[in-house]
């Protein structure tokens, strides 16, 4: 298995602000995904961050909304960006790790939006 | 469009009771079908299923895939309140140019009362 760390764990922010959620995985991964599970609801893709490449969006969301970086093979960034309330959520980073084929999830980042 | 369906969505039981949860899957590229354990934030890896027929078995806890019929059945046997959690199936699915993703179903949500 794998030990993904979410910075922050959680966080109230005021609308029109943005936040920039850190994952950290302890060891080297090809690729890392990051999630957001609305309140009752399941988790739902944002994007596949890639290192060396783009990221991959899924449907409903964009990159001016969601940048993503992803500077190496063990750290993944997402921003989000001009909050409003409905982007309150949990939000959670995933590492796919070859000799297991599965993917792994971090603690999460619990997001609040005034 | 790729399709994760859990059921039942909630389900109460008492301690020591045997359940059974069910996923079906209608999805491209399949690959394998996860099992993931939701307490609080992040989700933890329960199973993964590649082949139709053979059980995993953790403990309490083993599950089968049939990718004839397309589902999945997780078993808990003797049922305790720490089992209490939302329980997640998810498709892992091929995405192309060597990238896999996760579709999620929504997830059952397990009671157990002492």
């Amino acid at each position: 298995s794998a030990v993904i760390s979410q910075k922050p764990s959680r966080d109230i922010c005021q609308r029109g602000t943005s936040l920039t959620i850190q994952c950290q995985v302890d060891s080297q991964v090809t690729m890392m995904f990051w999630y957001r599970q609305q309140p009752g609801q399941s988790l739902t893709l944002i994007a596949t961050a890639n290192q060396g490449s783009e990221a991959t969006y899924e449907s409903g969301f964009v990159i001016d909304k969601f940048p993503i970086s992803r500077p190496n093979l063990t750290f993944s960034t997402l921003t989000v960006s001009n909050m409003s309330p409905e982007d309150s959520s949990i939000y959670l980073c995933s590492a796919h790790l070859w000799e297991a084929d599965t993917q792994y999830f971090g603690p999460g980042t619990r997001l609040t939006v005034l | 469009e790729d399709k994760v369906v859990q059921s039942p969505l909630s389900l109460v039981v008492h301690e020591g009771d045997t359940v059974t949860l069910n996923c079906s899957y209608e999805v491209t590229n399949f690959r394998s079908l996860l099992w993931y354990k939701q307490e609080k934030k992040a989700p933890t890896f329960l199973f993964m299923l590649t082949s139709s027929g053979i059980e995993k078995k953790s403990g309490r806890l083993s599950s089968i895939l049939d990718k004839k019929e397309l589902f999945s059945i997780l078993n808990i046997t003797a049922t305790q309140t720490g089992d209490s959690a939302v329980y997640l199936c998810a498709a892992n699915l091929y995405s192309g140019a060597g990238s896999y993703q996760l579709t999620f179903g929504k997830g059952t949500k397990l009671s157990v009362i002492p």
